[in-house]
Parts: C-alpha cells; sequence; structure tokens
C-alpha cells in the first residue's frame, strides 16, 4: 500500500524557470511532510518540511504548499539551477501524541533535471 | 563535522556472510533511524531507537535483521545469512525528540550482495 506517491518519475526544467514537484497521499493521519533532495551515492539531504496547520512554507528558492483536502502537497523551486538537479523525495509522517513524531514514508522520488 | 555518519560506505560480500553496519548520529539527538533503499524506491523504514530503547520495527525486519543502539549513542545493523535481495542501500537517520519530524541522513551503505 503506497501511502506516499510521487505520480512523475521525472521532471524537466529550463534554467531560470519554475519547477514544481508533486506528492500525494493517502492516510489522513500524516501531519508532518518534508522534501529532501537526493545525490546519487549520498544520503537524502532535508530541504522544507510543511506541518499540517499551514498551507505553506517558503525558504529562499523553495516554497512547499499543502492541500489537506485534497491530501496534495506540492515543492516549488523558483528560480531552477542546474545544481538543483537531483532526485526529490516527499516524505510524511504522523504525530503520535505531544511532539512525537516517529518513521518517515517516503515517495518514489522525481528526478528533476534543469537544463542551462 | 557534526553530521550523521555511517562506516562502512561500501560493502560487497557473499550470499550467506554475516554483515555489520555502524551509524554515529548527530550528538545531541536522541532518536535514530533505520531505513533501506533499493534502486527506483524511496527509502523504507526499518527501525528506529528513542535513546537505548528500540520503539518500532517494520514488517520488512526479517528475523536475519538485527539493530542495536546500546548506549544511546552508535547503532549497529546487523544482517545474518545475506541473501541476494538484501543488496541495497542503507540509510541511517537521527533527529531530536521535540524538534518536529525532521530526520537528517547519513550518507548511506552500499551493500552488494553476490
Amino acid at each position: 500500500d503506497q501511502q506516499v506517491k510521487q505520480n512523475s518519475p521525472s521532471l524537466s526544467v529550463q534554467e531560470g524557470r519554475i519547477s514544481i514537484l508533486n506528492c500525494d497521499y493517502t492516510n489522513s493521519m500524516f501531519d508532518y511532510f518534508l522534501w529532501y533532495k537526493k545525490y546519487p551515492a549520498e544520503g537524502p539531504t532535508f530541504l522544507i518540511s510543511i506541518s499540517s496547520i499551514k498551507d505553506k512554507n517558503e525558504d529562499g528558492r523553495f516554497t512547499v504548499f499543502l492541500n489537506k483536502s485534497a491530501k496534495h502537497l506540492s515543492l516549488h523551486i523558483v528560480p531552477s539551477q542546474p545544481g538543483d538537479s537531483a532526485v526529490y523525495f516527499c516524505a510524511a509522517s504522523a504525530n503520535a501524541g505531544g511532539t512525537s513524531y516517529g518513521k518517515l514514508t517516503f515517495g518514489q522520488g522525481t528526478i528533476l533535471t534543469v537544463h542551462p | 563535522d557534526t553530521g550523521v555518519s555511517q562506516d562502512p560506505r561500501h560493502k560487497i560480500t557473499k550470499r550467506g556472510q554475516n554483515v555489520t553496519f555502524r551509524c554515529d548520529p548527530i550528538s545531541e539527538h536522541n532518536r535514530l533511524y533505520w531505513y533501506r533503499q533499493t534502486l527506483g524506491q524511496g527509502p523504507e523504514f526499518l527501525t528506529y531507537f528513542q535513546n537505548e530503547a528500540q520503539l518500532e520495527k517494520s514488517r520488512l525486519l526479517s528475523d536475519r535483521f538485527s539493530a542495536e543502539r546500546p548506549k544511546g549513542s552508535f547503532s549497529t545493523l546487523e544482517i545474518q545469512r545475506t541473501e541476494q535481495g538484501d543488496s541495497a542501500m542503507y540509510l541511517c537517520a537521527s533527529s531530536f525528540l521535540g524538534a518536529a519530524g525532521t530526520q537528517y541522513f547519513g550518507p548511506g551503505t552500499r551493500l552488494l550482495v553476490l
């Protein structure tokens, strides 16, 4: 049962344009969402996160949007740069009570290629 | 460097051998997680610790897998009688209880079982 899905295996974007990566989830218990970036042969690097009490979080060129009713989140990268080329994973977690978050459930990833 | 470290980075072994991986978390983090990633997939949760206590284990973690965190600092993941299907990237992550759900990952250990 794939609880977190990234339906686009790949995305190609021109440098300077906007990259939009999408993620859908099915488990309504998820209330904390994260995006990670991964280069080959390295571990995932944390990019940005959002709590379910918000619908938008921004950090520099990266903005995450959360639509709880649609169980959908997206990552916007503006402007895109060639160095952004990597695999992007969305992940979700459920609060077990208080601030006690446990495991992350990941999507399959989207390969982003930014062309100069 | 105060990030998560993992050792070894690469391991090649023959089917049936035992292997052990080590993870050193960020020093002030009290939670430590193990994940496994295969080609074309996202990381899959295996198990996690809060200090010394192993709080959750995935159904993916067969009897051949065991993890420990004896003093609440570093952790080891052992795979006994390795099988070719164990070939994957094994990732360790750590987090601080109370700091929401953000986990910080190490570089991973790439295992190849021949």
